[in-house]
């Protein structure tokens, strides 16, 4: 039973890219979320989602990130236009409700770095 | 809105010596509380949950936390440190909104395990 994947692993851009970060959910999950890992620092929540929806994206950045879990596929993070200061590790995790169950199953991460 | 303070960015003991790491929360609703490790360049990974019941849990690898509502704390021991346990560690919390159950964690605690 595969857990959370994502992909890629690292993933380096020049400033003014796009970043497009991929995770696949654990078989049978259909709740994902995202989170930012800053370097000495935690991790904080960007968004969550179920498929198809955007339920939370109180974490996210107003511009030029967006996320989106369609019906068929992974999830997908996406930055725009990216900034040195998007340099970081980004982490989905999912699980199998969104209430009712506390856990979630955390992928390997993908290393962004912005040159 | 909650928050999660670690104290101790970094914390060094002796082989087999006991492992305390702090953490601290707030929350207006009750809280699920969670510890988890993260190994270099690697995902996170659970090592124990309180929701609800039993104040005492017990986790992966010999760790267990006490939830102390009246001291709004969640700390995390070991017994007995093995070399294996050298990790970043990081607390953290939620409450089922039925929103989701985003995490918000801590900034993380280095733990070294010295010969």
């Amino acid at each position: 039973n595969a857990g959370v994947m994502q992909n890629p692993r690292h993933l380096v851009r020049r400033r003014g890219q796009e970043a497009r970060l991929r995770c696949s959910p654990m078989k049978g999950h259909s709740h994902v979320y995202w989170y930012r890992q800053l370097p000495e620092e935690g991790l904080k929540f960007m968004v969550y989602l179920q498929k198809e929806n955007i339920i939370d994206e109180s974490g996210m950045p107003k511009e030029r990130f967006s996320a989106e879990f369609p019906k068929e596929g992974p999830s997908i993070l996406r930055i725009q236009q990216v900034v040195r200061g998007d340099s970081a590790a980004y982490f989905c995790a999912s699980s199998s409700t969104g209430t009712g169950t506390y856990e979630q199953y955390f992928g390997p991460g993908t290393r962004l770095t912005v040159t | 809105a909650q928050s999660v303070t670690q104290l101790g960015s970094h914390v060094s003991v002796s082989e087999g010596a006991l492992v305390l790491l702090r953490c601290n929360y707030s929350s207006s609703v009750p809280p699920y509380l969670f510890w988890y490790v993260q190994y270099p360049n690697q995902g996170l990974q659970l090592l124990l949950k309180y929701t609800t019941g039993a104040t005492l849990v017990k986790g992966i690898n010999g760790f267990e936390a006490e939830f102390k509502k009246s001291e709004t704390s969640f700390h995390l021991t070991k017994p007995s440190a093995h070399m294996s346990d050298a990790a970043e560690y990081f607390c953290a919390v939620s409450s089922n909104t039925g929103g989701g159950n985003k995490l918000t964690f801590g900034t993380g605690t280095q733990l070294k395990v010295e010969l």
